[in-house]
């Protein structure tokens, strides 16, 4: 089975400085999707971004930037100049990819980030 | 606009009782999902649906029960039988296949037992 493990519970960031969020997970398969979501205080869950374990390259989104060690199964996140609007909880999850069938997405327990002015 | 709708906000529900939490989506996507998180832990899986008509239990699926009659709506009853009932719960959809199975939430429901 599957797991994935955030070993930072929470973290804290001067603004306009740069965090990075660890994770790590654990399988078998070769081909999936790694993710990183933001739930705010709102608690809306939005998704921040995403990997392709068979693409090298790490992925970027603006000022979020993933490290992607497939090797050693880690999948951290990098923010770059930090906002207020980043305080939030983020979660690492893990994905089987599949071209025809469904399979379920296996969420971390959470970093808690807080975005200090 | 495009996307997934939940409701009530918060709900409050006598002990005993059963309750339905509502799910909607405009996405035309075929899976949806139910999870539940509580405090300082990440999402748990009830309950997921790759079609209508069809659904399967997750990882915490005691005590829940959901329905899946049309493609937009995935209702979610939980049941006297759920002996902690007390959470956040959040409902998603994805297309369910294919390369790219990125989850969409809804903004959540905040259930409290009383």
């Amino acid at each position: 089975a599957q797991t994935v493990t955030q070993s930072q519970p929470e973290m804290s960031v001067q603004e306009a400085e740069t965090v990075t969020l660890s994770c790590t997970y654990d399988t078998s398969e070769s081909n999936y999707y790694l993710f990183w979501y933001k739930q705010p205080p709102s608690r809306q869950m939005i998704l921040v971004i995403r990997q392709e374990a068979y693409k090298q390259q790490n992925a970027t989104e603006n000022r979020f930037s993933v490290n992607f060690q497939k090797a050693a199964k880690s999948f951290s996140l990098k923010i770059s100049d930090s906002q207020l609007g980043d305080t939030a909880m983020y979660f690492c999850a893990f994905m089987k990819r599949r071209k025809t069938s469904y399979d379920k997405v296996i969420f971390g327990p959470g970093t808690s980030l807080s975005v200090i002015p | 606009d495009g996307g997934i709708t939940q409701s009530p906000k918060y709900l409050f529900r006598k002990e005993g009782q059963n309750v339905t939490l509502s799910c909607e989506q405009n996405l035309n996507h075929d899976a949806m999902y139910w999870y539940r998180q509580d405090p300082g832990q990440g999402l748990r899986l009830i309950y997921y649906s790759q079609i209508v008509n069809d659904f399967q239990k997750g990882d915490i699926a005691e005590g829940y029960s959901v329905s899946r009659e049309k493609k937009e709506s995935f209702p979610l009853t939980v049941t006297s039988a759920q002996k902690n009932p007390t959470a956040f719960y959040l409902c998603a959809s994805s297309h369910g296949r294919g390369v790219e199975n990125e989850q969409f939430f809804g903004p959540g429901t905040r259930l409290t037992v009383l």
